[in-house]
């Protein structure tokens, strides 16, 4: 069955630090691949997305992320964290059936 | 052109109530779909609907909820005699005919069940 794994539940960085949300999925061939961001209350916010192409796609707010097949992995990264950064941050995969399948999400917090 | 529209954001009803959840999908498109999120979790699929038809309802619980995608008006999920189980956030999402892999999601309705 496909599945998404976001592997750390919670994340703390100090402000300006470098961060990684980690993502793997389990499907047999490349899925569309997405990054959310949640605040608190709030809806979904999309990140950035990968359908096909460059396997580093550039989103907003800074972020990016890296498609690696071999791992079956999208990270999502950020050189530097701003505190207004600290939210929940979902990956999703689309696998050829339109159901999007969701991570169960990591929250960030961000350090002064 | 104006996004996914949810409405109401927030609703409160007591056990036992009826809950109505209204989606408006963006401009353009014809696909629906229905997802929820209990608390401290990721969302998952409930639904998917076309105008007048049900697609695929497997992520639905088998009682109490229905959804619907009118000719006209906005799609309704209905949730009839609500439980504390109930308690979420259902987000709801669009897409044009013939590219189900982009969904736009609308800001949710958080519903409480007291």
């Amino acid at each position: 069955a496909q599945s998404v794994t976001q592997p750390d539940i919670h994340i703390t960085v100090s402000e300006g630090a470098s961060l990684e949300l980690r993502c793997n999925y389990s499907y047999g061939a490349t899925p569309y691949l997405f990054w959310y961001v949640q605040s608190p209350g709030q809806g979904l916010q999309l990140l950035l997305k990968y359908f096909s192409g460059d396997t580093l796609v550039q989103g907003i707010k800074g972020f990016e992320a890296e498609f690696k097949r071999s791992q079956s992995s999208f990270n999502l990264r950020k050189p530097s964290v701003h505190w207004s950064d600290a939210a929940e941050y979902f990956c999703a995969v689309e696998a050829g059936t339109y159901k999007y399948i969701f991570g169960t999400g990591t929250r960030l917090k961000v350090l002064a | 052109n104006a996004g996914v529209m949810q409405n109401p954001r927030h609703l409160v009803r007591r056990r036992g109530q009826e809950a109505r959840l209204r989606c408006s999908p963006m401009k353009g498109h014809s696909h629906v779909y229905w997802y929820r999120q209990l608390p401290e979790e990721g969302l998952k699929f409930m639904v998917y609907l076309q105008k007048e038809n049900i697609i695929d309802e497997s992520g639905m619980p088998k009682e109490r909820f229905s959804a619907e995608f009118p000719k006209e008006g906005p799609s309704i999920l209905r949730i009839q005699q609500v439980v504390r189980g109930d308690s979420a956030a259902y987000f709801c999402a669009s897409s044009p005919a013939g590219e189900d892999y982009e969904q736009y999601f609308g800001p949710g309705t958080r519903l409480t069940v007291t």
